[in-house]
């Protein structure tokens, strides 16, 4: 089990905005930055915002992050089929001396 | 193009040995650290060790530490991760991914960096 914590699922309909949570402590998203991944089956994990809500080339503004104390949050409006994936947050943790992940969230797009 | 590309899926017997990779390319490989992460069936990630090509500087999971070999070749851009003896528990997914960050004039820690890209994973399946 992850120190940091995501729901296990999120859902929406297409069109909708959708949030998802990553809650740590001060020994990690409290003190350092949060990344964002998206897992598709079968390709390469790709990195949808780092530095908390800075967005790579190439990723949408449809995504979104935010970090407040030791919580961290991904947003993504106008919901998209081809968004249904699993995403992990990932931050520095003090005590590991090494990166920590959530535990993932699985988005369904109803 | 900035690239990892891993080698393909493996089956193993309990016992056996094993060394995948990770080759990059579109950037100067041996300035950029490689991450191995693991992904158990049905689970999340996990951050299994990193190592710095230029010196071959490594640092490990305490999770990982003495299970698992990390290496590289410079001269082939390629990094690998390796078992001497399967067991059934280290069936999964193995990604690589350059660890890349902006760094300061006055702060390059590990913390500052994310990883970009990932290479797009090795299933590793351990059966008898």
């Amino acid at each position: 089990q992850s120190v940091v914590t995501q729901p296990p699922s999120a859902s929406g309909t297409p069109g909708q905005r959708v949030t998802i949570s990553c809650s740590g402590s001060i020994s990690n998203v409290g003190n350092y930055y949060v990344s964002w991944y998206q897992l598709l089956p079968g390709t390469a994990p790709k990195l949808l915002l780092y530095r908390n809500n800075q967005r790579p080339s190439g990723v949408p503004d449809r995504f979104s992050g935010s970090k407040s104390d030791t919580s961290a949050s991904l947003a993504i409006s106008g919901l998209r089929s081809e968004d249904e994936a699993d995403y992990y947050c990932a931050s520095w943790d003090d005590s590991l001396s090494g990166w920590v992940f959530g535990g993932g969230t699985k988005l369904t797009v109803l | 193009e900035v690239q990892l590309v891993q080698s393909g899926a493996e089956v193993k017997k309990p016992g056996e040995s094993l060394k995948i990779s990770c080759k990059g390319s579109g950037y100067s490989f041996s300035g950029y650290w490689i991450v191995w992460v693991r992904q158990m069936p049905g689970k999340g990630l996990e951050w299994m060790g990193i190592i710095y090509p230029e010196n071959s500087d490594i640092r490990f999971s305490p999770s990982f530490q003495g299970q698992v070999t990390i290496s590289v070749d410079k001269s082939s851009s390629t990094a690998f991760l390796q078992w001497s003896s399967l067991r059934a528990s280290d069936s999964g997914i193995y990604y690589c991914a350059r660890l890349f960050g902006h760094c300061t004039d006055t702060d390059c820690s590990f913390p500052i960096h994310w990883f970009d890209p990932w290479g797009q994973g090795t299933q590793v399946t351990v059966s008898s």
